[in-house]
């Protein structure tokens, strides 16, 4: 099957810093990516949708400033957590597919916590 | 609006036995597709089974098959044989355009 990684695993970071979470598509080209947000028990959030070249599109809710996205090629997506507060210490996973509509394969997540 | 319901939030079974989730969701269009992924302690989000709502033939993988009523609206899963390995939170989705929907998730525990 096709491979989604991410980059750290996991990251401490203080309070006030930024931290860049990176997804790569490995052996498949993904003209979109997902990120999503899952708190403890609980399922996915979808936080937004990125295609290749584009913008992200943002879920309601969720603060485009804060939360920084990049799809600038199509094996990689970055999501930049801006002045990281302790609230957004969460965990993050990314997925990406070849097109819009076609099956989303996951990266194994990464835990954020800020202190 | 698209909705997935998973009404257990846990379920329990003895190994090598047999054990399904139950999954309703709601939606107003034909065509669609249906998910259930396994996320183990890794965390690691693993598609255990597909479903695309025009075929009427129950989808199967290995120990793992589904129980597709589309008239009900129902997406259960079941596992034969049930290993120590299969412990883990079982989600159901549903997509019919590129959004995933989940549902809530229900914990599975595998009784050695």
């Amino acid at each position: 099957g096709a491979v989604v990684s991410q980059h750290p695993s996991w990251v401490i970071c203080k309070s006030g810093t930024s931290v860049k979470i990176e997804c790569r598509s490995l052996d498949f080209q993904a003209t979109t990516m997902f990120w999503y947000r899952q708190f403890p028990k609980q399922s996915l959030m979808l936080m937004a949708t990125s295609n290749e070249g584009s913008k992200a599109t943002y879920e309601q809710g969720v603060e485009k400033d804060k939360f920084l996205i990049n799809h600038a090629s199509l094996t990689l997506s970055t999501l930049t957590v801006t002045s990281a507060h302790p609230e957004d210490s969460s965990f993050y996973i990314c997925s990406a597919s070849e097109a819009l509509y076609r099956e989303q394969f996951f990266g194994p997540g990464t835990r954020l916590t800020v202190l | 609006a698209q909705t997935v319901t998973q009404s257990q939030p846990e379920m329990s079974v003895q190994e090598a036995e047999t054990v399904t989730l139950s999954c309703t969701y709601d939606t107003s269009e034909s065509d669609y597709y249906l998910f259930w992924y396994k996320q183990p302690p890794s965390r690691q989000m693993i598609l255990v089974i597909r479903q695309e709502a025009y075929k009427q033939q129950n989808a199967t993988e290995n120990r793992f098959s589904v129980n597709f009523q589309k008239a009900a609206k129902s997406f259960s899963l079941k596992i034969s044989d049930s290993q120590l390995g299969d412990a883990a939170m079982y989600f159901c989705a549903y997509q019919s355009n590129y959004q995933l929907i989940w549902g809530a998730g229900t914990k599975l525990i595998i009784k050695p």
